[in-house]
């Protein structure tokens, strides 16, 4: 079955660390997202790329890095640089930059 | 990035009521693309609606796209408890800064 495949589903770190947030996707899209999404809050845009080797910032990409080395992987990176990191992460991916998302299960980090 | 306004935030129902959600532009869409998002879960496309005046409708599920391709509507024919959760608009801007509805939640009494 073609999915995308987040991991881990919950995650917890100190303050002060960085951590990587893991998100691959065998459906052959060019196009991948981050949204963060804070409780009662709609999706906010962290970064996105439309072809390897290249990635744009979102609305909120302060504190965030990304990298696209392959087609099938877009691993986020939250870094101590990010002032209030807990939250439910989001990566989605779309054949072109119109067409429907299609999301994996999310990650929860909690930050203390 | 710039927000679609989507109306109400939160809408409680009796099972068997119906329910509708309404999402607006200031500016004209390109498109408009319907999630659902059920409790603790990840958003699901359920459609995409990209002509004006269009109509589409999948089992109780009613959608439009105004005629001027500023608002959409989602229509729920009587609501199961199935139907719970969040229901999102989204319009996939060209210039990548996608926008999102703020989401409308709904609950089902059985």
């Amino acid at each position: 079955d073609g999915g995308i495949t987040q991991s881990p589903k919950y995650l917890f770190r100190k303050e002060g660390q960085n951590v990587t947030l893991s998100c691959e996707q065998n459906l052959n899209h060019d196009a991948m997202y981050w949204y963060r999404q804070d409780p009662g809050q709609g999706l906010r845009l962290i970064y996105y790329s439309q072809i390897v080797n290249d990635f744009q910032k979102g609305d909120i990409a302060e504190g965030y890095s990304v990298s696209r080395e392959k087609k099938e992987s877009f691993p986020l990176t939250v870094t101590s640089a990010q002032k209030n990191p807990t939250a439910f992460y989001l990566c989605a991916s779309s054949m072109t930059g119109n067409s429907p998302l299609h999301f994996g299960n999310g990650t929860r980090l909690t930050v203390t | 990035g710039q927000q679609v306004m989507q109306i109400p935030q939160y809408q409680h129902v009796q099972e068997g009521e119906d329910f509708t959600t309404y999402c607006n532009s200031s500016t004209t869409l390109s498109n408009i693309q319907w999630y659902k998002q059920r409790p603790g879960g990840h958003p699901v496309f359920l459609i995409q609606l990209v002509k004006s005046g269009e109509v589409k409708k999948q089992k109780r599920l009613t959608f439009q796209f105004g005629e001027a391709k500023k608002n959409s509507s989602l229509h729920i024919t009587a609501t199961q408890t199935t139907d719970v959760g969040t229901y999102f608009c989204y319009n996939a801007g060209n210039n990548r800064k996608l926008i999102w509805g703020l989401g409308t939640s709904l609950a089902v009494n059985p």
